[in-house]
């Protein structure tokens, strides 16, 4: 069976500080990965997703980026924090486009 | 594009009563409709999904819903609600060639003794 994992589980970082948070799947093959974060009342906002190895398409501007190193791992990044990114981080990843998307247990990040 | 609206931000509710947690889509071509429960600083689960077929769709622990294409609609219901139901409930949308969710903004139920 599939499973996705996420780490750290939680993470208090300082305003201008580096960010890194990483995803992995297991249990199957070239899934779609997708980023989200959650903000308090906000529900889920897609921050990236990403098709393949290398691939990686960004629906909001913003100071995070992500990559996508091998098939099965995805990472969230940033190269300097703000109050702004404080949130719960959620992966997801699904086999194929328009089905299920099967989420991470998350990451809660707090900026001070 | 898609949208979703949860109606109701929060809906408590007491123990062993009937719930429903409504949901309404905005969308221009067919789509696919999800319910997903967050427990507290946990990930998301599927609850249940709306692909094609017959409209009443049943899930784990004890919910349904229905899709009501006439009404954009994918109401969850639960005809008697436990203490351990007490979660944030999501509908999502998206459509067979959609990349990603659109979530609605979620409901929190509260289900008290």
């Amino acid at each position: 069976s599939q499973t996705i994992h996420q780490w750290p589980a939680t993470l208090v970082q300082p305003v201008g500080s580096p960010l890194s948070l990483e995803c992995t799947v297991e249990g199957t093959s070239n899934p779609n990965l997708y980023w989200y974060r959650q903000a308090a009342g906000r529900g889920l906002q897609l921050l990236f997703y990403s098709v393949g190895i290398g691939q990686i398409s960004s629906e909001v501007p913003q100071n995070l980026s992500a990559s996508r190193p091998q098939d099965r791992q995805f990472i969230l990044s940033s190269k300097k924090l703000l109050l702004s990114d404080s949130g719960f981080y959620l992966c997801a990843w699904t086999a194929q486009v328009g089905g299920t998307q099967y989420f991470g247990p998350g990451t809660r990040l707090l900026v001070l | 594009a898609q949208s979703v609206t949860q109606l109701d931000s929060q809906v408590p509710v007491f123990e062993e009563a009937p719930v429903e947690l409504r949901c309404n889509y905005s969308s221009s071509v067919s789509v696919y409709l999800f319910w997903y429960v967050q427990y507290p600083n946990q990930g998301l689960q599927l609850l249940l999904k709306y692909l094609s077929g017959s409209t009443l769709v049943k899930g784990i622990n004890g919910f349904e819903a229905e899709f009501n294409k006439s009404q954009t609609s994918f109401h969850l219901r639960k005809p008697s609600v436990h203490i351990s139901d007490t979660a944030e409930y999501f509908c999502a949308v998206t459509h067979n060639s959609g990349y990603a969710l659109n979530f609605g903004k979620g409901t929190s139920l509260l289900v008290t003794p």
